[in-house]
């Protein structure tokens, strides 16, 4: 079974620490995908990237950044959380037909 | 971005079809409709797409009206296990990036 794989399901982190999402995909898809998730407001689109080291920015990338070292690696960074950042994460990777999200990660800034 | 209409709720008996309804009046040639659907504390899974003729696959139908500008999303026999909310989504050709909308919450009666 194809797969992409959120490192933590749940992560409490205090306001101010830099925090590492991590997410791995076993499908070699080019493309990959970090969305946060909110009640009322949906999913909305943080970053995303086409390629190894390449990034570009979705809707709401203020207080983010990415890095793609390797085809199967797109690493998620809260350079210094903030309490607004506390939601659900989720991590996806496409093919031609669709994306396949991980489980996701609940982050809470404390 | 295109944008899609679904309603923001709908219920159905179980074992029944169930017939999710998505308006997209703005859908340019290039785009594809696609279906995702979350169930409850999952990321989003792919459902079905298509572009212009009726669809089916092991989870749903989709069929698509003849001038494109809306879509439905079929469910032959309704269990609990489809409760989910279910989005529908323009995605363009030449496009990997999607945008989701607010979906339509589906709730099934035993």
């Amino acid at each position: 079974d194809v797969k992409v794989t959120q490192s933590s399901r749940y992560l409490v982190k205090r306001t101010g620490e830099k925090v590492f999402l991590e997410c791995v995909q076993d499908m070699d898809h080019e493309n990959m995908f970090w969305y946060r998730q909110d009640p009322g407001l949906g999913l909305r689109l943080i970053y995303f990237s086409y390629d190894v080291k390449m990034k570009e920015k979705g809707d709401i990338p203020e207080g983010y950044s990415v890095s793609r070292e390797k085809k199967e690696r797109f690493s998620l960074i809260l350079e210094s959380a903030s309490t607004n950042q506390t939601s659900m994460y989720l991590c996806a990777s496409s093919a031609v037909v669709g994306y396949t999200f991980g489980s996701g990660t609940r982050l809470t800034v404390v | 971005d295109a944008k899609t209409t679904q309603p923001n709720s709908m219920e159905s008996n179980e074992e029944e079809p169930v017939h999710l309804p998505c308006n997209h009046s703005t859908i340019s040639g290039t785009d594809y409709i696609h279906w995702y659907r979350q169930l409850p504390s999952q990321g989003p899974e792919y459902v079905i797409h298509g572009l212009t003729s009726n669809v089916n696959n092991r989870m749903a139908s989709l069929a698509i009206a003849e001038d494109r500008k809306s879509s439905t999303l079929i469910l032959h026999r309704a269990t609990l296990r489809d409760a989910a909310v279910y989005y529908c989504i323009l995605r363009d050709r030449g496009d990997d990036k999607i945008i989701f909308g607010k979906g339509t919450r589906l709730h099934i009666l035993p």
